[in-house]
Order: C-alpha cells, then structure tokens, then sequence
C-alpha cells in the first residue's frame, strides 16, 4: 500500500525558503519508473503542478516557477524535498506531494499525501 | 503557459449524465494522450478517476468515463449520485519542459 505525508513548516516569513518534505512507503524511489511530484492548491482555487522527481534523478519544474524551486530525493529514507525561495504571501497553499509511475500512467498521480497547508505572512 | 480552460461549473440531477469539457492546445491536450481526471471533495486531497485520456483505475466506477475530440478532452459521469459532488480538475501533458499542466477546475453540483 502506497501512502505520502508532508511535512513541514505551516507558517513563513514573506522572503523566507520554503522547505517540505514528503514521506512516503509502499515503494522505492529506486525502482524503475517511480516518480514524486508535488502540487500546491490556494485556498479555493485551482491545482497547480510544481515539480517532479524520478527514480533516475530526473527533476521537472514548473516553467513559471523554475526558478524558484529545487527538488531532491533520499532514497534511503524514503523522502522527497521541496525547497521554493523568496515566499510571498501568494504562495499561501496546501502543498501535496503525490506518486507517479513512468510507465504505467504517466503524467497521472495516482496516489496523494493529505496535503500540508502553508501561510505566508509577516 | 495557460491553465487547460474548463468550466467553473456544471450540474445535473440524481441519475442523469453531465459532461464537463477541457479545453487545451495542439501542444497539451491535442498532442498527447496524457489526460487525466481528478475528484476532490472539499478538505480532501484529489484522486484520479480517468488516466491516459479513458482510462479507469481500479475501484473507479464505470459511471465515470473519459474521452478526447482534437485539443478538447471530456469527463462524462452517469447515472449522477449525491456523492459525485465535487471538484473536478483535468490534467494534461505539455511537453518535456511542463509535463503537468491542470485545468481551472469545475465544480459539480447534484441538484
């Protein structure tokens, strides 16, 4: 059984780095194909995806956000860091980070963490 | 880039059908059979209901079925249920730079 958990800071400083971890079991970010991505949601509106992360050390990132974001893997532990610098008060969201498998419908998560709420403000 | 444009809502009553369109480019949606349907229940996290354009997962009821006509991809659900009330957001690929890109979102109603 696959299941994700974020972690993380729930308040932050406007100019502050952002820094979440997601936690998963079930499978290995070593094995063929796997994949972690993490997408945040303001509160009432749309999903928006962020970045990814695959089992070769393959990093996607949101063009519109590119520069802004870093994400790493430990395999050893189980875990995927997201680290996004300069945090503004838009950045306010619930952050998820969710499963993907190249091979068998990628692109899609399948499996989500129960999402982690994150405050910017001063 | 863009949001995929879906509409902010739909609705329809116990036991009908309703579709919930999004729209795309040539680059995302008309270019890839990588579109995906999520439903999110307030306070919940999303869950994929339609992968690969039509396809199911496991435990996803037939109700729920996935289709795509040029740079417009559909989520038709049937035999509408009280429980079907929710958030609804596509995804589609974009491309090696932008793999994920997600829909505005529509919110179903079930009168």
């Amino acid at each position: 059984q696959i299941t994700l958990k974020e972690s993380g800071p729930t308040l932050v400083k406007p100019t502050q780095t952002l820094t979440l971890t997601c936690t998963f079991s079930g499978f290995s970010l070593s094995t063929n194909g796997m994949g972690v991505g993490w997408i945040r949601q303001p509160p009432g509106k749309a999903l928006e995806w962020l970045a990814l992360i695959y089992w070769d050390d393959d990093k996607r990132y949101s063009p519109s956000l590119k520069s802004r974001l870093t994400i790493t893997k430990d395999t050893s532990k189980n875990q995927v860091v997201l680290t996004v610098t300069n945090m503004d008060p838009v950045d306010t969201a619930t952050y998820y980070c969710a499963h993907t498998e190249y091979y068998s419908g990628a692109y899609c998560f399948d499996y989500w963490g129960q999402g982690t709420l994150v405050t910017v403000s001063s | 880039q863009s949001a995929l444009t879906q509409p902010p809502s739909a609705s329809g009553s116990p036991g009908q059908s309703v579709t919930i369109s999004c729209t795309g480019t040539s680059s995302d949606v008309g270019g890839y059979n990588y579109v995906s349907w999520y439903q999110q229940h307030p306070g919940k996290a999303p869950k994929v209901i339609i992968y690969e354009v039509s396809k199911r997962p496991s435990g996803v009821p037939d109700r729920f079925s996935g289709s795509k006509s040029g740079n417009t991809a559909s989520l038709t659900v049937s035999g509408l249920q009280a429980e079907d009330e929710a958030d609804y957001y596509c995804s589609s690929y974009a491309g090696s730079n932008n793999p994920v890109l997600f829909g505005g979102g529509t919110k179903l109603t079930v009168l």
